[in-house]
């Protein structure tokens, strides 16, 4: 009952050094989100993806970079990472299936510092 | 822009006592709105997926109706425990294009 896994759980990173953040599901969901949580900010959409090779903008997509070459990984690059990144940062996904709704299935979060 | 508010943003209550919050939406274009649950060092949990007006959804001691009309839901709970502390967040699915406008939540304290 994995669900959807993220790895790092924590991460510490310089200004201007590059990662990528992991995430997996295993449900066999078309759909999947990185979102970053900052305090008082809610979630915001960084990225998003319907399908294995298709992937869109969201609403703070700047600075991020992702891509979807199969159904279950979806993971998030930080190409040269600043100060304005640190966030935390939860994946999502959620089936296809139209009775379903768009519930979606929330990975543990990674908590990122950027100094 | 679409924006989805909470309210209260923050809730203190006493072992055993109800309470409701609100969550405000568009009213145009609806297509579902969510209720989530989310725990402190943990990940959102989806309680409650409302799509017809009127809807009322129960899980337990907890409770949420839909007004799509006037754009607003109420999730409810009933003899609040110290476990139900968590923030409530709301989210909003336009069409259905998949992506949900999140409210900012709000964060209940529920004191034994």
């Amino acid at each position: 009952n994995a669900g959807v896994t993220q790895t790092p759980k924590f991460r510490i990173l310089k200004i201007g050094q590059s990662m990528t953040l992991q995430c997996a599901q295993d449900m066999n969901h078309n759909y999947m989100y990185w979102y970053r949580q900052d305090p008082g900010m809610g979630l915001k959409l960084i990225y998003y993806s319907v399908g294995a090779g298709i992937t869109d903008k969201g609403e703070v997509p700047n600075g991020y970079n992702v891509s979807r070459s199969t159904t279950e990984d979806f993971p998030l690059r930080l190409e040269l990472a600043a100060p304005s990144q640190t966030s935390v940062y939860f994946c999502a996904s959620s089936a296809r299936l139209a009775g379903d709704k768009n519930i979606q299935y929330f990975g543990a979060g990674t908590r990122l510092s950027v100094l | 822009i679409l924006n989805v508010e909470q309210s209260p943003q923050s809730l203190h209550v006493q072992e055993g006592d109800s309470t409701n919050f609100t969550c405000s939406f568009p009213s145009s274009n609806f297509y579902a709105l969510h209720w989530y649950r989310w725990e402190t060092a943990k990940s959102p949990e989806a309680l409650f997926v409302m799509t017809l007006n009127g809807d009322e959804k129960k899980k337990g001691r907890i409770s949420a109706t839909l007004n799509t009309k006037e754009g607003y839901s109420y999730l409810y709970i009933k003899g609040s425990q110290p476990e139900d502390s968590a923030t409530y967040l709301c989210a909003f699915n336009a069409g259905n294009n998949r992506k949900l406008i999140w409210g900012l939540g709000t964060s209940l304290a529920v004191n034994p």
